[in-house]
């Protein structure tokens, strides 16, 4: 079975400060991928990040950056220097091949980020 | 990125009507396509997967003669929530998977039902 387990409810920060969102997940297969979504107050998911289990490479893009670390089965994502439209609700996903065949994607319960100016 | 759109972005119906809510793939071939329910402060939470030219795949739980799916091409995939109450009310999410591989999956906009 899979599983997302994003820990973090709720975080508030006061802008400028850096900020890691916890992602943990669990699966039995080997080939699978972890992705990172953005839900702002319009509701509309927001792509932000695809890794596939053979690439452990950290990746940094302007603030954001990911930390995937599978001998943690963890794939954190950092903001540095969070700013007021950072704020929203941050969804950890999991895909692998193991589900019947129908490779149908795990959702954590999402961390609900608040910057405050 | 491919696109995925959905119709109307919002619907605001009374209690016993039918409400369909459209889900199409804009630049690609959508092989199979997700239904999601979200309520407020909750994560997503899958409904059913429809493949397209057969029967749509619910979760447990979630009553097929209530949430009518149809896949009927490549590009377009419906959800009607029929005879709705204000239970009902959600913010429905379409995804899109195309025949790139099974690791790609687009999300559309979303469609908030509100039911009177």
């Amino acid at each position: 079975a899979q599983k997302v387990t994003q820990a973090q409810t709720e975080i508030s920060v006061v802008e400028k400060e850096d900020v890691t969102l916890d992602c943990v997940y669990e699966t039995r297969d080997t080939t699978y991928y972890l992705f990172w979504y953005k839900q702002p107050p319009s509701g509309e998911l927001v792509f932000l990040i695809r890794r596939n289990s053979f690439d452990e490479q950290n990746e940094i893009s302007g603030r954001y950056s990911w930390n995937f670390q599978k001998s943690t089965s963890s794939f954190n994502f950092t903001i540095t220097a969070s700013q007021v439209v950072d704020s929203a609700v941050y969804f950890c996903a999991l895909i692998s091949p193991n589900s019947g065949g129908s490779y149908i994607p795990t959702f954590g319960r999402g961390t609900s980020l608040i910057v405050h100016p | 990125g491919a696109v995925v759109s959905q119709h109307p972005s919002w619907v605001i119906c009374k209690s016993g009507t039918s409400v369909k809510i459209e889900c199409r793939s804009l630049d690609f071939q959508a092989t199979t396509m997700f239904w999601y329910r979200q309520f407020p402060k909750q994560s997503l939470m899958l409904m059913a997967t429809s493949n397209e030219g057969s029967k749509a795949t619910y979760e447990q739980g979630v009553e097929k003669d209530k949430f009518l799916i149809n896949h009927a091409s490549l590009t377009l995939s419906t959800l009607t929530v029929t005879s709705a109450h204000p239970e009902d009310s959600s913010f429905y999410i379409c995804s899109a998977r195309g025949l790139a591989g099974w690791n790609e999956q687009f999300f559309g906009p979303g469609t908030r039902l509100t039911v009177l």
